[in-house]
């Protein structure tokens, strides 16, 4: 079946400019979660979606950044006034539930110039 | 505090060798779950193995093999006769159920397989 997909794959934006991120989890996982890849800080959490349950924000590094999952299925990823600092490559990963085997997206590679 | 270490950062190989690649933790969970991902050149993250913290039976899966210690807050990853296919960063990573899930990685442990 279908994987989790992620768009754009690539993203060039101006700082401070905002960004969307998109991603489409597997089928039928109830779970999401957002990573980030750089090269300083390797791979981090970023925010987890389980179901109907408030999200755990506990990874977003600053309140520009933000992330919803409608409809228990589609999430955005969405990063405000960017900043260099941001560039990296944002990683989705879905779930059956939560703590179950994560399965990642391609990724998407944000460069902030 | 959950962490996890992959002490080394790069590692190379001529093709047919053995080698393993470390990954030591630390949790204060009873119940965790722990995981190896293969990154190719490609970038995307290949889930290699799950392994939950009451079951420390090794496991072996053609050439890749697996080496649970609860003793030693280990959990390494052996490939035998290394092909150049093999070639990737590899990831030690870390859950715990109190925690949703989330996952903490290691640095990752990147694997240079020479012909």
């Amino acid at each position: 079946g279908a994987g989790v997909s992620q768009s754009p794959s690539n993203k060039v934006t101006e700082k401070g400019k905002d960004v969307e991120l998109r991603c489409d989890p597997i089928s039928g996982h109830t779970a999401l979660y957002w990573y980030r890849q750089s090269l300083g800080q390797g791979l981090e959490f970023l925010i987890y979606f389980q179901g109907n349950s408030a999200p755990d924000k506990s990874g977003l590094p600053s309140d520009r950044f933000s992330a919803e999952r409608t409809g228990g299925s589609v999430s955005t990823l969405t990063i405000q006034r960017t900043q260099q600092e941001d560039s990296a490559v944002y990683l989705c990963a879905s779930s059956s539930m939560g703590a179950d085997t994560q399965y990642f997206g391609p990724g998407t590679r944000l460069t902030v110039l | 505090a959950q962490k996890v270490t992959q002490a080394q950062t790069e590692i190379s190989v001529v093709e047919k060798e053995d080698v393993t690649l470390d990954c030591v933790y630390e949790t204060r969970d009873t119940t965790y779950y722990l995981f190896w991902y293969k990154q190719p050149p490609s970038g995307e993250l290949v889930f290699l193995i799950r392994r939950n913290s009451f079951d420390e039976q090794n496991e072996i899966s053609g050439r890749y093999s697996w080496n649970f210690q609860k003793s030693t807050s280990s959990f390494n990853f052996t490939i035998t006769a290394s092909q150049v296919v093999d070639s990737a960063v590899y990831f030690c990573a870390l859950s715990e159920r109190i925690q949703g899930g989330k996952l903490i990685f290691g640095q990752g442990t990147e694997l240079s397989v020479k012909p």
